[in-house]
Formats: C-alpha cells, sequence, structure tokens
C-alpha cells in the first residue's frame, strides 16, 4: 500500500485563487519531506526542501513566495500555490524518505490545472 | 552541476524481448544513481540503486542496471519484458543512499508490443 500519500489527486482552479496541495507519511514519520514539479513529457524537477520546525529549502529559480511549503508535523507537509496562473499548471510530486534513510517513498502526485 | 541524460525519450519492445534503456550522469561527487518506475495514478517505485561494489545492480521485477565509470552511465536491462514492463522510467541521481533530492532524466516511455 501507499506509504506516502498526496490530496487532492486531481485540482482545477481558476487563474488567481490559492490552491493547497498536501502530502502525508502514512505509519511513519518524515522530519524532511521534499517536492517536486513534472511538466507534460518532462522530467521530474526538485523545487524545494520542506523542514519540519522551519524554513523549507528552495532550489534555485523557484520562487518562494509562489510556492509556499509548510511542514506543519512529522507527517505532514503542505504545497499552497498562490495567485495560480495556467503556466502553473503541472503534476507536483512529493517524496519522503523512510525513517532509516535508505529509501524514498513518493505520493502519487497531484495534477493542477490552472484556468 | 548534476544532470541526467536519457537519450531515449521513447521506446518499443516485443513482449519476450530484452530491453536497455539508457542513462548517463554528470555528477561532482560520488554518485548514488537510481532507476524508478512510473505508472499512471502511482508515485515512483524504485527499481534499484547504486552508489558501490558490485557494478552490476539486480533489482526488482527482474532488472538490473551496470554502472560504468569510465562511461557515467547507469543503463537498465530486463532480458525478457512482460506487458506490465510498459511505463515511463526515470534515471535519478542524488547525494546520498536515500534518495533525497535527486536530478532526474529526462525519462523513457517504454512501450511493450504483443
Amino acid at each position: 500500500g501507499a506509504v506516502v500519500s498526496q490530496h487532492p489527486s486531481r485540482v482545477i482552479c481558476k487563474s488567481g485563487t490559492s490552491v493547497k496541495i498536501e502530502c502525508r507519511s502514512l505509519d511513519f514519520q518524515a522530519t524532511t519531506m521534499f517536492w517536486y514539479r513534472q511538466f507534460p513529457k518532462k522530467s521530474l524537477m526538485l523545487m524545494a526542501t520542506s523542514n519540519e520546525g522551519s524554513k523549507a529549502t528552495y532550489e534555485q529559480g523557484v520562487e518562494k513566495d509562489k510556492f509556499l511549503i509548510n511542514h506543519a508535523s512529522l507527517t505532514l507537509s503542505t504545497l499552497t500555490v498562490t495567485s495560480a496562473h495556467p503556466e502553473d499548471s503541472s503534476f507536483y510530486i512529493c517524496s519522503a524518505p523512510d525513517p532509516n534513510q535508505e529509501t524514498q517513498y513518493f505520493g502519487p502526485g497531484t495534477r493542477l490545472l490552472v484556468l | 552541476a548534476q544532470s541526467v541524460t536519457q537519450p531515449d525519450i521513447h521506446i518499443t519492445v516485443s513482449e519476450g524481448a530484452s530491453l536497455e534503456l539508457r542513462c548517463n550522469y554528470s555528477y561532482g561527487a560520488t554518485p548514488y544513481l537510481f532507476w524508478y518506475v512510473q505508472s499512471p495514478g502511482q508515485g515512483l517505485q524504485l527499481l534499484l540503486k547504486y552508489f558501490s561494489g558490485d557494478t552490476l545492480v539486480q533489482g526488482i521485477k527482474g532488472f538490473e542496471a551496470e554502472f560504468k565509470r569510465s562511461q557515467s552511465s547507469f543503463n537498465l536491462r530486463k532480458p525478457s519484458v512482460h506487458w506490465s514492463d510498459a511505463a515511463e522510467y526515470f534515471c535519478a541521481v542524488g547525494p546520498n543512499n536515500a534518495g533525497n533530492m535527486l536530478t532526474f532524466g529526462g525519462g523513457t516511455r517504454l512501450m511493450v508490443k504483443p
């Protein structure tokens, strides 16, 4: 079964609105989670590292004010796309390392469509 | 800067045929290399990984990969493809064994002919 869940699985919103995506680790705690973005027919690109209890670390070129990350608890990280535009439409995937740091569990992804 | 190249965007093979998916990487430190498979509606699943030791690594579902430092390659192979192997395959490199902060290749979409 899935060890990392994401909600919602897909969302459609209007331009200018904000959308929150949740990433949850099931049955284990994750002090760190990772957010990736996958463009259609493209690869995954690391956006940021979500850190429980502290600020997220963003990759170069990722707007931190646009993509707000909050690691609210040891099992939940949220990504909020603020003032969404059509170019933010994408597939967003989160991951979390298992407690033994031996592997990475990926969520099933959230497809965002901004009209 | 690190990078991963998967030269083949699409590959079609017949069921039962052998498969090789190419992956080349550029990484400034000791590379931790991974192959993941992505099926629709499911999260990325780890097939195998390598960071040291025997350069031929075995993974799940009958996959294996060979690390060749001289060629900066980490090609994925399977001797006999099954229809259920049709999916998107990603090669990735990262700074540790856990697979944190990965840099992914562009992916190769595998189609399997009956």
